[in-house]
């Protein structure tokens, strides 16, 4: 069965500072991979995507995440981070073809002034 | 344009009561889920809805039900409200296979 795993269930960085979260997911074939945020109170967003092609995906609000199949993992960056950034981001795995999603525990981002 | 709405947002129960979540999308989507979320577990699938007249169930279905009443709307029951199904309550929809699930912003579900 498939599975993803967030190591880090809190991070604080510092505002500007570069941002990097983890994701590492197991599944047998090519998943689909995506990243969710969420504000507190809200709903899911959805930051970026991965079904093919190129491994490096560029997301909204600045996001970008890697692809790296011999690690098993989809590790979402930021440059420089804003203090709108903080909240819980999710990394989700669907298999190709069907239609639920696996979602990882979140990794809640905490951004100091 | 609304998306996926969900009602309640906030609803409190006693133990033994029952109640129905209501889900509806507006996307013409063929998918629609329910999961719950609880801290430090992320987000379980309760049921979901691959298209319109099937259900089945997800990772954490015992305790529930489900109706997908038609494409539109998908609704989820708790018969017998336990103080274990205290949670946030997401619904989700999808166009198909290979998108990306959208998003209600929740309901927020304490049994006492």
């Amino acid at each position: 069965a498939q599975s993803v795993t967030q190591p880090d269930i809190h991070i604080t960085v510092s505002e500007g500072a570069s941002l990097e979260l983890r994701c590492n997911y197991s599944y047998g074939a090519t998943p689909y991979l995506f990243w969710y945020v969420q504000s507190p109170g809200q709903g899911l967003q959805l930051l970026l995507k991965y079904f093919s092609g190129d491994t490096l995906v560029q997301g909204i609000k600045g996001f970008e995440a890697e692809f790296k199949r011999s690690q098993s993992s989809f590790n979402l960056r930021k440059p420089s981070v804003h203090w709108s950034d903080a909240a819980e981001y999710f990394c989700a795995v669907g298999p190709g073809g069907a239609q639920k999603l696996v979602f990882g525990q979140g990794t809640r981002l905490t951004i100091n002034p | 344009n609304a998306g996926v709405t969900q009602t309640p947002k906030f609803q409190v129960l006693k133990t033994g009561q029952s109640m129905t979540l209501q889900c509806a999308q507006d996307m013409n989507h063929n998918s629609m889920y329910w999961y719950r979320q609880d801290p430090g577990m992320g987000l379980r699938l309760i049921y979901y809805s691959a298209s319109e007249g099937t259900t089945d169930k997800g990772e954490v279905p015992n305790g529930y039900n489900v109706s997908r009443l038609n494409k539109r709307e998908f609704s989820l029951r708790l018969e017998s409200a336990a103080p274990s199904q205290t949670s946030v309550y997401f619904c989700a929809s999808k166009r198909g296979e290979n998108t990306e699930a959208f998003f209600g912003q929740g309901t927020r579900l304490t049994v006492v």
